[in-house]
């Protein structure tokens, strides 16, 4: 079973700050991906990456995929309320299904 | 607004019921996914259905069961429910069959289920 490992589980900041989550397995994936869920919606895709040592920016987000391609980090610069959230890691390899960690739960205090 | 309606939004109901929850993928998308979220399990993938037929099976229970109509809607079938299948039910769609990396998921917005 593959099983992705998100760190920290939980993370409250204040607004302004800089911070760095995680996502780790024992497994080599074929693409990882990163959603944000708010309360009361869905999960809501930020970013795929696929290729090994690729890095990613969306405005202040930046991810990173493990040149190994076992590992992920999402780096949020100057930190917003509005970045307050569950962040998920989900990969798959091949045709298996999507996995998903347990997520980091941020909050942003202004 | 992801295009993926799911129905009800909540659920209450009390152990040793049946529920029967509804979705509705987005225009265009043939493949539906199934998946349980809880707190301390996170967000586990339940089954895909792709254009009416199952196309993978994830961890889900006996009691549990899904089908894909021809309108490509969804319907998750809970029996003999227990306090431990109260979560966050989320159904999600893409276009083909193949879970890749230029095939994103599109999630609904789940259906709260509350076993008394």
């Amino acid at each position: 079973t593959q099983l992705l490992e998100q760190s920290p589980q939980f993370l409250s900041i204040q607004e302004g700050e800089n911070l760095t989550v995680y996502c780790n397995s024992s497994s080599v994936f074929s693409s990882l991906q990163w959603y944000r869920q708010e309360p009361g919606e869905g999960p809501v895709l930020l970013v795929t990456v696929v290729t090994g040592g690729e890095v990613k920016k969306l405005k202040r987000l930046t991810f990173q995929f493990g040149d190994a391609r076992k590992d992920s980090s999402l780096h949020i610069t100057a930190a917003q309320p509005g970045d307050t959230g569950l962040y998920l890691c989900a990969a798959h390899s091949g045709n298996t299904p999507l996995v998903f960690g347990k997520g980091t739960r941020l909050s942003v205090i202004a | 607004d992801s295009g993926v309606t799911q129905t009800p939004k909540h659920l209450i109901t009390a152990t040793g019921q049946r529920v029967t929850l509804r979705c509705s993928p987005r225009s265009g998308d043939l493949s539906v996914y199934w998946y349980q979220q809880s707190l301390d399990q996170g967000l586990q993938f339940l089954i895909q259905y792709y254009n009416g037929e199952e196309r993978a099976k994830g961890n889900i229970l006996e009691r549990f069961s899904a089908q894909q109509f021809p309108d490509l809607h969804s319907e998750l079938n809970l029996s003999s429910l227990e306090l431990g299948d109260s979560a966050l039910y989320f159904c999600a769609s893409s276009v083909g069959p193949y879970q890749t990396s230029n095939q994103p998921q599109h999630f609904g917005d789940g259906t709260r289920l509350s076993i008394l």
